[in-house]
């Protein structure tokens, strides 16, 4: 009962911006996207999460769309330990975390 | 220091026994959580712990029973288990709102 939809899998080039999008078309106005990501092997990870205002830390930016169905996670420059499973995730403050199937990262060299 | 810690990080065992799989945070937070990763890798939420308390518990089979001794700790016991309980198990905490940290996972192998 994920809530979101994202491209199966994308390629970035090493050095460049990864762009990872992500539709959230049923939005409610008190839930945020989160963002996390998976790194082979490994328990997922945190990156970033928002409500309508745009959205920057270390690791990522988030851009979400004016009418909030959609947003993109950005990673500046991408590097090779960036290769993972991206979820993007809607839920209130307070809900459960329900992973879907998230979108594969590969960055080649 | 690890956040959030799991152990056994590997476990095999045969079918039918009972076993547990223990988690620890040092966050301070107040929810606890445990997720199952099967080998089509769907992570899926199994249960969810607010200050010792049960709050979520999906259709998971009675099997399996958490156990929170205390806000720090969420532990995992499976009886009789199936060769179908082969997964990998996350445990994860957070604050009531808020982002989740997630341990380094647990590999059963039921044999």
């Amino acid at each position: 009962d994920a809530k979101t939809t994202q491209p199966t899998s994308m390629d970035c080039a090493e050095g460049r911006a990864a762009n990872l999008p992500c539709n959230h078309s049923t939005i409610s106005g008190n839930e945020y996207v989160y963002w996390y990501r998976q790194i082979h092997s490994q328990g997922p990870q945190y990156i970033i999460h928002g409500l309508k205002n745009n959205e920057t830390n270390e690791m990522a930016s988030l851009i979400i769309t004016e009418d909030r169905k959609s947003s993109t996670l950005i990673l500046p420059h991408a590097t090779l330990r960036d290769t993972a499973v991206y979820y993007c995730i809607v839920k209130g403050h307070t809900d459960k975390l329900i992973f879907g199937t998230g979108t594969r990262l590969q960055v080649f060299p | 220091d690890t956040a959030v810690s799991q152990t056994p990080k590997y476990l095999v065992t045969q079918m039918g026994n009972d076993k547990s799989i223990k988690c620890e945070q040092n966050l301070g937070h107040d929810t606890m959580y445990w997720y199952k990763q099967d080998s089509k890798k769907f992570l899926k939420i199994m249960f969810s712990y607010n200050n010792k308390e049960l709050i979520i518990n999906e259709t998971v089979p009675n099997r399996f029973s958490p156990k929170s001794p205390d806000k720090a700790h969420l532990n995992l016991h499976i009886n009789s288990l199936e060769l179908g309980d082969s997964a990998v198990y996350f445990c994860a905490s957070s604050l009531e709102s808020g982002e989740a940290f997630f341990g380094q996972g647990t590999r059963l192998t039921v044999v």
